[in-house]
């Protein structure tokens, strides 16, 4: 398997900017995982969902950013308009339901100036 | 609420000494423990775990035991190398909680020749 992939590894964009990061899970996976990684905060859980359904989406800063899956094979986080403190490395990471380790894709890291 | 804390970095450390990197946490019931660890420029990697009190989750010369008594998950290895170089996250999962994870910093370890 290819493992987790995201696109694309480098975004750079102006702010005001729309902003569509892209993951495809593991096959067979059905926990899906969206990621920020900052100096300042760390890592945080932004939303994740369970075949395709959000469970849990406290973790989203604020409404210029959404995610969708619109099916088992593929998810997108949007931030619309971007901000320069939207700047971070961006994870998806999957799971199989009954496991214990999510499997994390390489990261998009996004530069909005 | 629930929380991981991990001792700040960066660890720097000579080859083949020995490593703790120092975990604790604060949770209700008794979570999960893990240790992930990121490479320059990749994504986490699960690298341990211990599901239950006095379990000793190990791989890759890496080990931890989950102590209740002490609420900590300690890491350490006898001899590390070069190519162990990366942050290590300390993370804990609730039961119930459809395998959401809460992570601590990340301690960055340096190891020279």
């Amino acid at each position: 398997d290819a493992g987790v992939i995201q696109s694309p590894r480098h975004e750079v964009t102006e702010m005001g900017q729309e902003v569509t990061l892209r993951c495809k899970p593991i096959s067979g996976h059905d926990y899906l995982f969206w990621y920020r990684q900052t100096m300042m905060r760390g890592l945080e859980l932004l939303i994740y969902f369970n075949n395709n359904v959000p469970i849990d989406d406290s973790g989203m800063p604020e409404d210029r950013f959404s995610a969708k899956m619109p099916n088992a094979s593929f998810s997108t986080l949007k931030i619309q308009p971007s901000e320069p403190r939207d700047s971070a490395v961006y994870f998806c990471a999957s799971m199989a339901g009954g496991q214990y380790e999510q499997y994390f894709g390489p990261g998009t890291r996004l530069t909005v100036t | 609420g629930n929380s991981v804390t991990q001792m700040e970095g960066p660890v720097t450390l000579s080859e083949e000494a020995f490593l703790t990197i120092n975990c604790t946490y604060t949770a209700t019931g008794y979570p999960s423990l893990f240790w992930y660890v990121q490479y320059p420029g990749e994504g986490l990697q699960l690298l341990l775990k211990a599901t239950k009190a006095d379990d000793k989750g190990s791989n890759k010369g890496f080990e931890a035991t989950y102590r209740k008594e002490t609420t900590s998950f300690h890491l350490e290895k006898g001899s590390v190398q070069v190519s162990d170089s990366a942050v290590y996250f300390c993370a804990l999962r609730l039961p119930g909680t459809a395998s959401k994870l809460t992570f601590g910093t990340g301690t960055r370890l340096q190891v020279t020749l």
